[in-house]
C-alpha cells in the first residue's frame, strides 16, 4: 500500500530533551515536506526536500532541523525542543515538486514539550 | 506571495442540506488550487484539485468546486450533507517550488 508514515504518532517530552520525527514515504517520491498544523493557523510548511542531500527552510524552521539521506526517509529533528513547538506534525511526500502533483500526508505526529 | 483565506471557521448543517465552504486566494500568478479533507486523529486526504484544466472540478465523496478568477474564489460545495461529512477542511494554493499555503481550516459539522 502506498503511504506516508510517521512515527511516534503521539510524544511527550520535556523542554531541551533532543528528538526526532521519523517519516518514510513507498513511493519513490522526490518532494519530502514537514508541515505543522496549530488551531486557527492551518498548516505551516517548516523544512522541505526537493531530493536526496536537498533541502531548504520552510515558514517556520527556527528550532528545526532535516535531513535526507536516503530517497524514502525525511526525518524531523528537535535538538533543543520548548513549548511553543507544541503542535500536531505531518510529514508529505509527491513525485515532484510541480505544482500539479498532489502531496501526501502522513497521519500525524502529536508533539507535547513540558 | 500566495495566500489563502477561508471565510468561517465553523460551519453547521443539516443532514441533506448544501455544504458551501468558501475559499477565496491571492496569487500573482495563475493558482493551482487544493482542498484536503481531516477526519478526527487522521492525516490530510486530498479531496479535489484545480489545475487550470476545468473550472469546475469534481472531487470525490461527491464534493465539488468552481474556480471563478473574477471572484479569486474556489468555494467548496457538495448538494447533500451527510453525517460522515464531519470533519476539517482545508483550502490550500501550490507554489513554483511545492509548498502548499493553507488556509486557516473550516470545521464542519453536520446535524441529524
Amino acid at each position: 500500500e502506498a503511504q506516508v508514515t510517521q512515527n511516534p504518532r503521539y510524544l511527550i517530552t520535556v523542554t531541551g530533551k533532543k528528538l526526532t520525527v521519523t517519516c518514510s514515504q513507498n513511493m519513490n517520491h522526490e518532494y519530502m515536506s514537514w508541515y505543522r498544523q496549530d488551531p486557527g493557523l492551518g498548516l505551516r510548511q517548516i523544512y522541505y526536500s526537493m531530493n536526496v542531500e536537498v533541502t531548504d527552510k520552510g515558514d517556520v524552521p527556527e528550532g528545526y532541523k532535516v535531513s535526507r539521506k536516503e530517497k524514502r526517509n525525511f526525518p524531523l529533528i528537535l535538538e533543543s525542543p520548548s513549548p511553543n513547538q507544541t503542535s500536531l506534525y505531518f510529514c508529505a511526500s509527491s513525485g515532484t515538486p510541480d505544482r500539479t502533483d498532489t502531496q501526501y500526508f502522513g497521519p500525524g505526529t502529536r508533539l507535547t514539550v513540558l | 506571495a500566495q495566500s489563502v483565506t477561508q471565510l468561517g471557521s465553523h460551519v453547521s448543517v443539516s443532514e441533506g442540506a448544501l455544504v458551501l465552504l468558501r475559499c477565496n486566494y491571492s496569487s500573482s500568478v495563475p493558482p493551482y488550487l487544493f482542498w484536503y479533507v481531516q477526519y478526527p486523529n487522521q492525516g490530510l486526504q486530498l479531496l479535489l484539485k484545480y489545475t487550470s484544466a476545468a473550472t469546475l472540478v469534481k472531487g470525490i465523496n461527491g464534493f465539488e468546486a468552481e474556480f471563478k478568477k473574477s471572484e479569486t474564489s474556489f468555494h467548496l460545495t457538495k448538494p447533500s450533507a451527510h453525517m460522515s461529512d464531519a470533519a476539517e477542511y482545508f483550502c490550500a494554493v501550490k507554489s513554483s517550488y511545492g509548498k502548499l499555503t493553507f488556509g486557516q481550516g473550516t470545521i464542519l459539522t453536520v446535524h441529524p
